[in-house]
């Protein structure tokens, strides 16, 4: 069964600090996906990867295969960067669905 | 070009009712797939349609179907709404086959079942 964990559940930071929101999942998986979700529930693709790291701006996010764990950095947070992060894998076998953590809530003060 | 948009916005119900909410894909977008979201969780699949079939099926009872339409919109379609049903549906489009290509959401619709 494909489950997916995330950590930490709520993060607070000051603004500038380095952000690292961790996943872990079960199965082997065909992609990765981190989305970011504001107040009011509409929902932004962040990143897809299968395999090594993708950047984009300030975000970087990293997936290890062979440990089954992605993690999302944010360098130079920002008080917008303020959201609910989620991360959701796609399992090589069985039913072809998308299985979602439950979010980390990350809140940047500044 | 316009991007998942979904309708209505906000809906509230009595149980027992039925509803049916909207959702239109990205222009050339062959598949759509839904989620319930309950305060405070992150999404659950419901339903995969790509090119007009079922692709997938998430763990909820028979009250819940949907369907896809020639030009790739969809429904999604519950029966005798319970309390539980109360969540914020969303509707995600994507080139190919959920999971293995970039999703775009809608907004959502928010249920309300009193």
């Amino acid at each position: 069964k494909n489950e997916v964990e995330q950590s930490p559940q709520n993060l607070t930071a000051q603004e500038g600090e380095f952000i690292t929101i961790n996943c872990s999942y079960s199965v082997g998986i065909s992609a990765l996906h981190w989305l970011q979700q504001h107040p009011g529930g509409g929902i932004v693709s962040l990143f897809m990867l299968s395999s090594g790291k993708k950047k984009h701006g300030r975000l970087i996010a990293t997936i290890n295969i062979q440990e089954k764990h992605s993690s999302l950095h944010i360098t130079a947070s920002h008080p917008r960067d303020s959201a609910v992060y989620i991360c959701a894998s796609m399992a090589i076998q069985g039913a072809q669905k998308l299985v979602f953590g439950q979010g980390t809530r990350l809140t940047i003060n500044p | 070009d316009a991007g998942v948009t979904q309708s209505p916005t906000h809906l509230i119900k009595t149980r027992g009712q039925h509803v049916t909410l909207r959702c239109s894909p990205i222009s050339g977008h062959k598949s759509v797939s839904w989620y319930q979201q309950v305060l405070g969780q992150g999404p659950q699949f419901i339903f995969q349609y790509y090119e007009k079939e079922e692709r997938g099926r998430g763990n909820f009872p028979d009250r819940f179907s949907a369907r896809q339409f020639p030009n790739y919109s969809s429904e999604l379609n519950v029966n005798a709404l319970l309390l539980g049903d109360s969540a914020l549906y969303l509707c995600a489009s994507s080139l190919g086959p959920e999971g293995v290509s970039p999703l775009h959401f809608g907004n959502g619709t928010r249920l309300t079942v009193t």
